[in-house]
């Protein structure tokens, strides 16, 4: 049973380009929640998609965007990167909306801006 | 102020030691309360998650919240070098998974043979 897959791994850009990050959620999940996490720094959350809509978001500017596809699967946007964009990107399933769905986390995109 | 407060130690200890790992929160909303481990270059495995005040245990971990304080705490018994990594707290306001998480910063434990 896959968990959680995110690709790529690794990724290295330089200011003013843009990236896409890709999440597969664990088999039978239908809900995507994407987090940044900055060095020494816990998660914190950009934004959820359910249903091929995003649910809820984060403190976020809007070069942050994202999509779910029909397969539940999930991408994420970064425009106009910035050094402070550099963070460890990391991708978390869940089932449905409902109660006590805890979230699983995949091993994160590690993103480098030159 | 954060809405979570977590001591980034790092925390070293001998092997066998009781661990004992806090964090204290600012919003009375929040309902759901975790514990994720996350080892080096890995993503955050949860570890407990309960939704009520008092004590839950699973194994050599045990979590404690106290509501009225915003105090939460997990304590590792018998802890073992491969306990070694990030502890983040973590809480929600809701118990769904619809609820975004806010997590503390983290504290690194390391476990000394």
């Amino acid at each position: 049973d896959a968990g959680v897959t995110q690709s790529p791994t690794h990724l290295i850009k330089t200011r003013g380009q843009q990236v896409t990050l890709r999440c597969s959620p664990k088999s039978g999940h239908d809900t995507v929640s994407w987090y940044q996490q900055a060095l020494g720094q816990g998660p914190q959350f950009i934004f959820q998609y359910y249903e091929e809509e995003e649910r809820q978001r984060g403190n976020f500017p809007d070069r942050f965007s994202g999509h779910q596809f029909p397969n539940y699967s999930s991408e994420l946007n970064v425009n106009a990167l910035l050094l402070g964009d550099s963070a460890l990107y990391l991708c978390a399933s869940s089932l449905g909306q409902g109660d006590n769905q805890p979230q699983h986390f995949g091993d994160g995109t590690r993103l480098s801006i030159l | 102020q954060k809405e979570v407060e977590q001591d980034p130690g790092p925390l070293s200890v001998p092997e066998g030691a009781i661990v004992s790992l806090n964090c204290t929160y600012s919003n009375s909303a929040f309902q759901y309360f975790m514990w994720y481990r996350q080892y080096s270059r890995k993503g955050p495995e949860l570890l407990m998650y309960t939704y009520s005040s008092g004590n839950k245990e699973d194994g050599r971990f045990t979590a404690q919240v106290d509501k009225s304080s915003k105090y939460i705490s997990l304590f590792i018994r018998d802890s073992q070098p491969s306990d070694s990594a990030t502890y983040l707290c973590a809480m929600s306001a809701l118990r769904s998974s619809a609820s975004k998480i806010i997590f503390g910063s983290g504290t690194r434990l390391s476990i000394r043979p």
